[in-house]
């Protein structure tokens, strides 16, 4: 049950896109279009952004999307925005029937 | 509108035990798959555990398989975690979150309740 790999931390400018990897491999990522992508803010709930790859939950910005290449899939925030800054993380259902989170990603907006 | 809201934690000593409850409320709560997930301080979102609507299927991270159990009363609108030998590493806030009808992402989430395993 390996944790999927994602970058420390990322930033841009406001304006800016950024782009967040998620590695797996054939058993998670690589083998369903079952990854999803959360926003959290500390002390808040987590939020879900992105369902099964490239799905946009209503009520999220269409700035946000997803997709998926082999065993890493990849969340793309457009036009960034202050109150983006916040902690991201990706997570895949996986052939042993459970979820299996990434370890997170810490977006700053400069 | 849907609400989640935990409680049940608090600070227990090693090897003790703790029962976090997960009230769901603004939905059919027995249409649901439901899934605990913890954050240690300072570290990552972990998943821990999920079950069924109607609790035929379930499964555990390995870190608990074999001390956590979880459970659910559909009559109650309620998630249940039973979590016994705690240990330090346990020690992290605990959300419960509702799987969605037609994906595999958690839609909605608690605000969560805080376990610290201490001696």
């Amino acid at each position: 049950q390996s944790a999927l790999t994602q970058p420390a931390s990322v930033s841009g400018s406001p304006g800016q896109s950024i782009t967040i990897s998620c590695t797996g491999t054939n058993s998670d990522v690589g083998n369903y279009k079952y990854v999803s992508w959360y926003q959290h803010h500390p002390g808040k709930a987590p939020k879900l952004m992105i369902s099964d790859v490239s799905n946009r939950p209503s009520g999220v910005s269409n700035r946000f999307s997803g997709s998926k290449s082999g065993n890493t899939a990849s969340l793309t925030i457009s036009g960034l925005q202050a109150e983006d800054e916040a902690d991201y993380y990706c997570s895949s259902y996986t052939t042993s029937t459970i979820w299996v989170f990434g370890g997170g990603t810490k977006l700053t907006v400069l | 509108q849907v609400q989640l809201v935990e409680s049940g934690g608090g600070l227990v000593k090693p090897g003790g035990s703790l029962r976090l409850s997960c009230a769901g409320s603004g939905f059919t709560f027995s249409d649901y798959y439901m899934i605990w997930i913890r954050q240690a301080p300072g570290k990552g979102l972990e998943w821990v555990s999920y079950i069924s609507g109607s609790s035929s299927y379930s499964n555990y991270a390995d870190s608990v398989k074999g001390r956590f159990t979880i459970s659910r009363d559909n009559a109650k609108n309620s998630l249940y975690l039973q979590m016994n030998s705690l240990r330090a590493d346990d020690t992290a806030v605990y959300y419960c979150a509702r799987v969605g009808a037609y994906s595999y992402g958690c839609d909605h989430w608690g605000q969560g309740t805080l376990v610290t395993v201490s001696s």
